[in-house]
């Protein structure tokens, strides 16, 4: 089964919107870690948060963390066309050797 | 460096062939990750390295898949007797062995016709 698991599985929003997408994982975990994957392409590390942070920024996107609730969001604020793409969360347990596990992904659509 | 490569970048066989896919990782890192990915679904574990150790194989790698890291820079993962459930994206990673951050490679689409 996946440990993690993002929603929406779909968003679609106009350019300079802000989109917010959300993942909630199900053990312990050391960090947790946002990609992002264009079409048919390899996917790009974002951000990492550990898990004593509790809210992280780079650039437009920002990231929350809730180890409590076992759920994380990423925010990216004043959307582009280019933004457009698949939003992973990747959620490695703690313990053990470092396997992240992805969920399903948050198709994003921009539209210009 | 230029990231981690992966050839080829497609791949279109016919089922009962074999095929082999190469990863070049960023040339620092350690660990070497290998993922399936299918349509609308995330990238799935398959197998990790640790230098030329492959440390860890998931379920979802049968007998006919195997994966070597002979020199503990690029690896090859190779599919048997290829079946139309293979079709997927391969993607490779690599990451330093006190890092958290996989850098992924842009895949290799295979298609089993």
């Amino acid at each position: 089964s996946q440990q993690g698991e993002e929603d929406p599985q779909a968003l679609s929003i106009q350019e300079g919107e802000n989109a917010t997408m959300n993942c909630s994982y199900k053990t312990s975990i050391n960090n947790l870690q946002w990609y992002r994957q264009n079409s048919g392409r390899g996917l790009v590390h974002l951000i990492l948060i550990r898990s004593n942070e509790r809210e992280k920024h780079s650039g437009r996107l920002r990231v929350t963390l809730d180890t409590s609730k076992k759920s994380s969001s990423l925010l990216i604020t004043a959307s582009r066309a280019a933004d457009t793409a698949s939003y992973f969360c990747a959620t490695p347990p703690s313990g053990g050797s470092y396997i992240p596990t992805f969920g399903r992904g948050t198709s994003l659509i921009v539209h210009p | 460096d230029t990231g981690v490569s992966q050839n080829p970048r497609h791949k279109i066989t016919k089922r009962g062939q074999n095929v082999t896919f190469r990863c070049d990782p960023i040339s620092e890192h350690n660990r070497l990750y290998w993922y399936r990915q299918t349509l609308g679904q995330g990238p799935e574990f398959l197998t990790y390295f640790q230098n030329e150790a492959q440390l860890e194989k998931s379920r979802l790698l049968s007998d006919r898949f195997s994966a070597e890291r002979p020199k503990g820079s690029f690896s090859t993962l190779e599919i048997q007797r290829t079946e139309q459930g293979d079709s997927a994206m391969y993607l490779c990673a690599s990451s330093s062995s006190y890092g958290d951050t996989q850098y992924f490679g842009p895949g290799t689409r295979l298609t089993v016709l």
